[in-house]
């Protein structure tokens, strides 16, 4: 079946730092790849999705690129801040078969500090 | 538009019982998902209702079900809780015409406790 792996956290960067978080992604087919943020005692957010091979979605300075090749979809911000600290989840939605239904990795926690 | 809206926000029950959980898209809305998110299995999704049947599900047992009303609104029902059933229950609507393709709006959840 569908699966999405991202890298463990938490992970800890001084503000203006990169950030990287990696996720890499089994599916039959060519799903739609997104990434949604989650801040404390709060649903999920959309930060940004890409539907196609070398698409890249970019929202607020966040980035990520499709990467059929590898089956990747890493998400990468040049400059963090303290407010980007929150848990952020690498998902997937096949486009075969109708309707929606996400798979999604474990998250990955970024603490950024001043 | 207003957002998703999940009614209770917390809840606190008794192994046994049962519980339902109300859901409202955003209008306009005919896709709604239902997801559960525990510390321990992540955020597994429960099953989607667009226009009031059953479209996707995944893998739980059926002690879980929903129902989706003609204005979109989506119950989710779990009977004989367990304390396993402790989670945050996140719902998610979606316009539902391009399945995959769409992003999901998610709602704060509700949090439900089973002592």
């Amino acid at each position: 079946g569908d699966s999405v792996t991202q890298m463990e956290g938490p992970v800890t960067l001084s503000e203006e730092a990169f950030l990287t978080i990696n996720c890499t992604y089994t599916a039959t087919g060519y799903p739609s790849l997104f990434w949604y943020v989650q801040y404390p005692g709060e649903g999920l957010q959309l930060l940004l999705k890409a539907t196609k091979a070398d698409d890249k979605g970019s929202n607020k300075g966040f980035e990520a690129t499709y990467r059929k090749e590898t089956t990747s979809f890493h998400l990468e911000k040049g400059s963090v801040q303290v407010s980007d600290s929150a848990v952020y989840f690498c998902a997937l939605s096949p486009r075969a078969g109708g309707g929606n239904k996400l798979t999604f990795g474990t998250g990955t926690q970024l603490k950024v500090e001043l | 538009k207003a957002g998703v809206t999940q009614t209770p926000r917390y809840l606190i029950k008794t192994r046994g019982q049962q519980v339902t959980l109300s859901c409202s898209p955003i209008s306009g809305h005919r896709s709604v998902s239902w997801y559960q998110q525990t510390p321990g299995q992540g955020l597994q999704f429960l099953f989607e209702y667009f226009s009031e049947t059953q479209r996707n599900k995944g893998n739980f047992p059926g002690r879980f079900s929903g129902r989706q009303f003609s204005n979109s609104r989506s119950e989710m029902n779990v009977s004989t809780l367990e304390l396993g059933d402790s989670a945050l229950y996140l719902c998610a609507s979606s316009p539902g015409l391009a399945g995959g393709l769409e992003t999901q709006y998610f709602g704060p959840g509700t949090r439900l406790l089973v002592l």
